[in-house]
This record gives C-alpha cells, sequence and structure tokens, in this order.
C-alpha cells in the first residue's frame, strides 16, 4: 500500500527565500509529525498533529517555521526567511493511536 | 532535558554474524521503546517495539531487550546480512506523551562485512 509522501525530494534555495514542504501521510493515519535531521545526527522533534487537537509546535525552532495540516490530511511545514542553518532533512511520520510511526523519506533542504 | 544516548556510534561485523547495539536511556519514566532502521537517503523504518511491561521481545532475526534497572535497551540482529547495513536508532517516550515525541538517539552505523 502506499506510504507516507513528502515532497519535493530535494530542495535548493537561496539564503532568506520561503520554502514549502508537503507530507502526505497514510490514509486513515490521525497522526502526523515532522522532524529535522542533520548530517549524521538523530531526528529533531519539530511538531506534531492529532485529529483536531491543538497541535503540539513545542519542538518548532524559531517562529520562521509553522506547519498546517488541512483536513486532517496533508500537511505542509513553511520556512520563512531560509538560513543556512536550515539545511538538513526534514522527515515526516503519521501513526494510527499509540502505533509506531511510519516515515517519508524526507525532503533535503539545501540553502545557499 | 531527556536525552537517549548510544554508547558507539559504528559497529562493523561480518556477515553471518551475530550483531548487538546498545541504547542507553536517562528517563527512568520511559515506557515505551522504539528501534528504527534508517538506510541512506531513506527514512527510517520501524524494526521493533518494547514496552516497559516487557523485557524481552523478539521479531523475524531482531530481539530487544529492555533492563530497566540500568536503563538500558539493546537490538540483537542474527546472522547479520547485508542488507542490515544502515544506521539504527533507540527512541524512548515517556508516559502521558504519545510516540510522536519520542527522543531519539544519534544513531549506531551498522557496517556488514561480507
Amino acid at each position: 500500500g502506499a506510504g507516507v509522501s513528502q515532497s519535493p525530494s530535494n530542495k535548493v534555495t537561496e539564503k532568506g527565500k520561503d520554502v514549502e514542504l508537503r507530507c502526505d501521510p497514510i490514509s486513515g493515519h490521525t497522526a502526523l509529525y515532522w522532524y529535522r535531521q542533520s548530517l549524521g545526527q538523530g531526528l529533531e522533534f519539530l511538531i506534531y498533529f492529532q485529529g483536531n487537537s491543538a497541535p503540539d509546535k513545542s519542538g518548532l525552532p524559531s517562529d520562521r517555521f509553522s506547519a498546517e495540516r488541512t483536513g486532517g490530511s496533508v500537511s505542509t511545514l513553511t520556512i520563512q526567511r531560509t538560513q543556512q542553518e536550515d539545511s538538513a532533512v526534514y522527515l515526516c511520520a503519521s501513526s494510527s493511536n499509540n502505533q509506531p510511526q511510519h516515515f517519508g523519506d524526507g525532503t533535503r533542504l539545501s540553502i545557499l | 532535558g531527556e536525552s537517549v544516548g548510544l554508547h558507539l556510534p559504528t559497529l562493523s561485523v561480518q556477515e553471518g554474524d551475530n550483531s548487538i547495539i546498545n541504547c542507553a536511556y536517562s528517563n527512568s519514566a520511559s515506557d515505551y521503546f522504539i528501534w528504527y532502521k534508517q538506510e541512506s537517503g531513506k527514512g527510517p523504518q520501524f524494526i521493533i517495539d518494547i514496552r516497559s511491561n516487557m523485557d524481552k521481545r523478539q521479531g523475524q532475526r531482531v530481539t530487544v531487550l529492555l533492563n530497566k534497572t540500568v536503563k538500558h535497551l539493546s537490538l540483537q540482529i542474527a546472522a547479520t546480512q547485508p542488507g542490515d547495513s544502515a544506521v539504527y536508532f533507540c527512541a524512548e517516550t515517556i508516559p502521558g506523551t504519545n510516540a510522536g515525541k519520542s527522543t531519539f538517539g544519534d544513531g549506531t552505523t551498522l557496517t556488514v562485512k561480507p
């Protein structure tokens, strides 16, 4: 079956530009998560959506980062006024309640 | 804050040998643990999980052991194959949160030599 899909797979942009990263979760999964992974590092939690509840934004590193989840399905992570330190792989995952997460293959973001 | 650390950043084993990847966690209140495998250019893939009311769980060629006394988690891979080469992450979750707020370690890179 279809897994978690992320787009684009790669994104190169200039410092100061805004970027939008998209995540299509597995159909029926109520929970959706965004992580950031720097080279050779673990996963840094960014934000979590669960059903109609208010999202947990406690991991967002600055107010330049925001995310939406429309209709309980597709999610968009937006980074405004990108900085070079934003360069990383951004991973999305979805899950059913109390089940392990299923990850997409990520968007590799490079800020020039 | 809490952190999950791995004892060794790299592990090299011979094909056919058993592999053991270790993980130390710091929060004694953690009650759910997951091992993920991440291949180059891919997202992490669930391998096996264990809850704190268990000390051992077995899957296909993999076994997870949990020692709550010393806050230690291990992943054992039997008859390691070249396809097992990847980075392995452990993750812990504290009660009252959800798996989405698991704390991940930096990973152990497993290399399988033919």
